[in-house]
C-alpha cells in the first residue's frame, strides 16, 4: 500500500519563528489533506490540498503531485501552533474519507 | 452548521464489557469513516459506511468489532467482550465533495 512520510518528526520553536513541514508519499494520489491535532486531541482541518498551492493565515501548502510531496509552511509560529500536524492522503475516489495518515509531526512552540 | 458530532467524548469499560460509540455526520454528508489513534501513533482506517451499507470494511479486526449506519439515527461502532488493547482513541468522520472532516473523538479506556 501506499507509504506516507512526514519530516521532520519533531521540531521546537520559538515564538516567531517560521516552519516548513513536509510530507512525502510512495504513489499518486488523489486527495491529500493537512490537519492540526492540538493538545485536546482535536483534528482541525487545515487544507484540502490535492495539487497546487493555498494559503490560509499565516498557514500556506503547497502539493507537487508529479513529484509526491506536499509542504506544510507556518509563519510567525505562536503558542498556539503547538501540537501535532498530520498529513494524510486517499489513493482511490472514496468520496474523500479513506485516508492514509503519516505518523506527524509534533510541533512545540515555546513563548 | 454543527460539526461531525462524537458521543461520548470519554468511555472506560471493564474488560469483557461492551462499548457503543456513536457518530453524527455533518449535516449532508452520507459518508461515514471510523478510525482508531493508538497512543503515539497516527489515525488508522477502519471502516466506511454509507446510509444502511458497509462500503469497505478492511481495516476492522475479524472479531469483536462491528459498525453500523442505519437509515435513522448515528453511526455506531461497537466494540464487544473489550480488551485492554481496545484503549484507543476512535474518531469519526464524515466527507463531502472528497474533503474529510472528523468529530472530537472518543477515548475509550478499558480497565
Amino acid at each position: 500500500g501506499i507509504q506516507v512520510e512526514q519530516s521532520p518528526p519533531d521540531l521546537i520553536l520559538q515564538e516567531g519563528a517560521n516552519s516548513t513541514l513536509r510530507c512525502n508519499f510512495s504513489d499518486s494520489v488523489n486527495n491529500l489533506q493537512w490537519f492540526h491535532q492540538n493538545p485536546w486531541g482535536q483534528l482541525i482541518n487545515l487544507f484540502y490540498i490535492p495539487s497546487g498551492t493555498k494559503q490560509n493565515g499565516r498557514l500556506s501548502a503547497t502539493t507537487v503531485a508529479t513529484e509526491r510531496y506536499s509542504l506544510l509552511y507556518i509563519s510567525s509560529s505562536q503558542t498556539t501552533d503547538s501540537g501535532v500536524y498530520f498529513c494524510a492522503v486517499e489513493r482511490n475516489y472514496n468520496q474523500g474519507g479513506k485516508l492514509i495518515f503519516g505518523q506527524g509531526t509534533e510541533l512545540s512552540v515555546k513563548p | 452548521n454543527a460539526g461531525v458530532m462524537q458521543n461520548p467524548r470519554h468511555l472506560v469499560r471493564r474488560r469483557g464489557q461492551e462499548a457503543r460509540l456513536r457518530c453524527s455526520p455533518m449535516k449532508g454528508h452520507s459518508h461515514v469513516y471510523w478510525y482508531r489513534q493508538l497512543p503515539e501513533e497516527g489515525l488508522k482506517f477502519m471502516v466506511y459506511l454509507q446510509k444502511e451499507n458497509i462500503i469497505d470494511e478492511s481495516g476492522m479486526p475479524k472479531e469483536r468489532f462491528s459498525a453500523e449506519f442505519p437509515k435513522e439515527g448515528p453511526s455506531i461502532l461497537r466494540i464487544q467482550q473489550v480488551v485492554r488493547g481496545d484503549s484507543a482513541a476512535y474518531f469519526c468522520a464524515s466527507s463531502r465533495d472528497f474533503e474529510a472532516f472528523f468529530g472530537q473523538g472518543t477515548r475509550l479506556t478499558v480497565v
